[in-house]
C-alpha cells in the first residue's frame, strides 16, 4: 500500500532563516506531488505541483521554491522566511496516470515564523 | 472570479437534519471532482469522488452539474461527528494544455451539528 511521509510535524523558525520541508511517498511510481499551505482559518492554497522529476509548476510567486530530486521526493524551500510564511504546510500525492484519482495528504507541518 | 468557490458558512444544524453544500468552478474543462473533510488542525481526508451520474455513499450524496459548473454534497441524518469543514476539489488543465495535474480547493464550508 502507498504511504506518504512528511516532516517535521511542527517547526518554529525566526524571520530571515531558511526552510526545508521534505515529503516522500512509498508504494507507487511517478506520482503527482503537491505542496499546499493553509493559513489559520483559511482554505488550502496550492503552492507547487509536479507531474514528474524536475517538472515543477508554481502557482504562487513568493519566496518559496520546490524541487523534486527523485521520483517520490518533494522538497519545499525558502532562503529567507517571512512572518507571512507561517501556516500549515501539506504535502500530497496522487496517481500520475489516472486523472480521476484523488489526493492523499501527509500529516502536515505546522510552521510558525517568529 | 475564483477558480473554485464555496459558501464558507458556518452551517449550524441539529442532529438528524439534512444539509447541502454547493461548490462552483470556473474552468469548464475540469475533469475530476472530489469532496474532502477536514477536522480542526488535521489534514484533509477524502470523503468521496464525484461522478458524472451522481453517487451515494451511505448518508452522503454527491452530484455534478456540468452545464452550470457546480458540484454538490448532501448529508442526510446529520450526526454530531459530521461536524467539520467540507472542501471541494476540482482539477483543471495546465496552461500548456498537457496536464490535468492541477488540483484546486475551495475555501471550505464549516458544518456544526448540535444536539
Amino acid at each position: 500500500s502507498q504511504t506518504i511521509h512528511q516532516w517535521p510535524a511542527t517547526l518554529v523558525q525566526p524571520v530571515g532563516s531558511p526552510l526545508s520541508l521534505e515529503c516522500t511517498v512509498e508504494g507507487t511510481s511517478n506520482p503527482n506531488l503537491y505542496w499546499y499551505r493553509q493559513a489559520a482559518g483559511r482554505g488550502l492554497q496550492l503552492l507547487f505541483y509536479s507531474v514528474g522529476i524536475g517538472q515543477i509548476s508554481s502557482e504562487v510567486p513568493q519566496n518559496l521554491s520546490a524541487s523534486r530530486p527523485q521520483d517520490r521526493q518533494f522538497i519545499l524551500s525558502s532562503k529567507k522566511l517571512l512572518l507571512s510564511d507561517s501556516g500549515f504546510y501539506l504535502c500530497a500525492w496522487k496517481e500520475g496516470w489516472d486523472r480521476n484519482s484523488p489526493l492523499h495528504f501527509g500529516n502536515g507541518t505546522r510552521l510558525t515564523v517568529t | 472570479r475564483k477558480e473554485v468557490e464555496q459558501d464558507p458558512g458556518p452551517f449550524n444544524v441539529p442532529e438528524g437534519a439534512t444539509v447541502a453544500f454547493n461548490c462552483t468552478y470556473s474552468n469548464s474543462a475540469s475533469q475530476s471532482f472530489f469532496w474532502y473533510r477536514q477536522d480542526c488542525r488535521k489534514e484533509p481526508k477524502l470523503l468521496m469522488s464525484v461522478y458524472s451520474s451522481g453517487n451515494e455513499d451511505g448518508r452522503f450524496t454527491a452530484q455534478l452539474n456540468r452545464a452550470s459548473q457546480y458540484i454538490s454534497l448532501l448529508i442526510r441524518d446529520s450526526k454530531l461527528s459530521d461536524s467539520a469543514t467540507y472542501l471541494c476539489v476540482v482539477n483543471s488543465i495546465n496552461a500548456g494544455g498537457t496536464s490535468y495535474g492541477k488540483l484546486t480547493f475551495g475555501q471550505g464550508t464549516i458544518l456544526t451539528v448540535h444536539p
